[in-house]
C-alpha cells in the first residue's frame, strides 16, 4: 500500500555539524508534506512543511527539500545543537481531510 | 491560545476495563484526528472527526474502539474491554480546516493495560 518511509533509523552527529534526515514516499498523489520533531514523552511538534508546487523551503536553521521525480523528502538542520536530539518524522497528506501518513521516524543523536 | 489538550496524560487500566481518552482541540479548530503510537514506531491514523460527525474511521479497529466529537465538549476516544495490546500512546491533533494545513498535536495519553 501507500506508505512513507525513512532510510536511516538513527543518525548521530557532532554538535555544530549539519544534519540531513531523509524520507521516501510512495503516494504520487501526495501534495503536502510535514516534518515533525518528537522529544521523549511529548507529542509531535511541527517543524516545517512544503507543498508539492515547491522543491525547497527554508525556516530557521531548517530546510526541507522535495524531489517529486524520485518521491524523496529531506530535512536539513544547520549547526545541529543538543536540543535538536529527538525523533523526526516525515508525514504526507495524499488525501482530503488532512489525514497524515507518518513514516517510521529517525532518531537524531547530537554528540557534544 | 492554549494548544491541544489531552487528558489524562497517563492512564492505567486492568484488562477488561474501559478507557476514555479526552481531547480538547485548539480554539477555533473544528477538525480532530486521533493517532496511535507504539514504542519506537510512527504514528498510525485512527479516526478523523468534525463536530458531531465521523469523517473517516478507516484506521479504527472494528471492535471495542469508538470515537466521538460532540457539539459541546471534548472529543472522546473510548476503548472497551481493554487488552494488553491496547497499551500505547494515543495522540490527538486538530486543525482549523480539513485539507492541507498543519495539524497541531497534543501531548498524548499513555495507556498502560495491566
Amino acid at each position: 500500500g501507500e506508505s512513507v518511509g525513512l532510510h536511516l533509523p538513527t543518525l548521530s552527529v557532532q554538535e555544530g555539524d549539519n544534519s540531513i534526515i531523509n524520507c521516501a514516499y510512495s503516494n504520487s498523489a501526495s501534495d503536502y508534506f510535514i516534518w515533525y520533531k518528537q522529544e521523549s514523552g511529548k507529542g509531535p511538534q511541527f517543524i516545517i512543511d512544503i507543498r508539492s508546487n515547491m522543491d525547497k523551503r527554508q525556516g530557521q536553521r531548517v530546510t526541507v527539500l522535495l524531489n517529486k521525480t524520485v518521491k524523496h523528502l529531506s530535512l536539513q538542520i544547520a549547526a545541529t545543537q543538543p536540543g535538536d536530539s529527538a525523533v523526526y518524522f516525515c508525514a504526507e497528506n495524499g488525501n482530503a481531510g488532512n489525514m497524515l501518513t507518518f513514516g517510521g521516524g529517525t532518531r537524531l543523536m547530537v554528540k557534544p | 491560545n492554549a494548544g491541544v489538550m489531552q487528558n489524562p496524560r497517563h492512564l492505567v487500566r486492568r484488562r477488561g476495563q474501559e478507557a476514555r481518552l479526552r481531547c480538547s482541540p485548539m480554539k477555533g479548530h473544528s477538525h480532530v484526528y486521533w493517532y496511535r503510537q507504539l514504542p519506537e514506531e510512527g504514528l498510525k491514523f485512527m479516526v478523523y472527526l468534525q463536530k458531531e460527525n465521523i469523517i473517516d474511521e478507516s484506521g479504527m479497529p472494528k471492535e471495542r474502539f469508538s470515537a466521538e466529537f460532540p457539539k459541546e465538549g471534548p472529543s472522546i476516544l473510548r476503548i472497551q474491554q481493554v487488552v494488553r495490546g491496547d497499551s500505547a500512546a494515543y495522540f490527538c491533533a486538530s486543525s482549523p480546516i480539513g485539507s492541507n494545513t498543519e495539524a497541531f498535536f497534543g501531548q498524548g495519553t499513555r495507556l498502560t493495560v495491566v
